[in-house]
């Protein structure tokens, strides 16, 4: 049953605390992305990576940090310098562009979210 | 970065009704359209891609006019469960970079 798993659904931390937030999928997808979405707001990309051991800034990365040392996981740890860290994290997988033949964009397919709340 | 622009409604319509989204997209070279669909407190889920000649799911009609540069979605014989926030979405073509969302326009359908 492929799919992509986002842990846990619902985080709370102390203010200064870094925190990791879980994703993996076993869709064999190339690319992973990383969105907050605040109440009321649109999705905002933090960061993205088409391949393992390569990422990009979205666009708002500070006080964010990725890894991509496996294709099937794309952690995205909050750390203490995020100002405004509460909020409803998504990660989304796709089939990537790069050597691809296709020149257009791929649909992105998202996990359930980690609501994260800072106090 | 690329825009996408929605009306963000909220549009409340009565069952049965048809109801029609617009968005406008400013990059001229992209070349993917998509829309999805969010329910509160939920992931966004892909609703349909939008094709160049248009395309039709059920009672969701998509369409794309790449001279205005606006997608639309119309849906028919609108359900209770179609109640969500339907987010426009367009890849953004300056390379290997990922999809751009509008903010979304919710919809509220009612008994």
């Amino acid at each position: 049953d492929g799919g992509i798993t986002q842990s846990p659904k619902y985080l709370f931390r102390k203010e200064g605390q870094n925190v990791t937030l879980s994703c993996e999928q076993n869709l064999n997808h190339d690319a992973m992305y990383w969105y907050r979405q605040d109440p009321g707001q649109g999705l905002r990309l933090i960061y993205y990576s088409q391949i393992v051991n390569d990422f990009q800034k979205g666009d708002i990365a500070e006080g964010y940090s990725v890894s991509r040392e496996k294709k099937e996981s794309f952690p995205l740890t909050v750390t203490s310098a995020q100002k405004n860290p509460t909020a409803f994290y998504l990660c989304a997988s796709s089939v990537s562009r790069v050597g691809a033949n296709r020149v257009h964009g791929y649909e992105q397919y998202f996990g359930p979210g980690t609501r994260l709340t800072v106090t | 970065r690329k825009e996408v622009e929605q009306d963000p409604g909220p549009f409340n319509v009565p069952e049965g009704a048809t109801v029609a989204f617009n968005c406008t997209y400013s990059n001229s070279a992209s070349q993917s359209f998509f829309w999805y669909r969010q329910d509160c407190r939920k992931e966004p889920k892909l609703l349909m891609s939008v094709y160049s000649s248009g395309n039709e799911d059920g009672r969701f009609t998509a369409q794309l006019n790449r001279a205005s540069q606006y997608i639309s979605l119309l849906i028919r014989d609108s359900k209770l469960s179609d109640s969500a926030t339907y987010l426009c979405v367009v890849n953004d073509d300056s390379g290997n970079t990922p999809l751009v969302f509008g903010k979304g326009t919710r919809l509220s359908v009612i008994a």
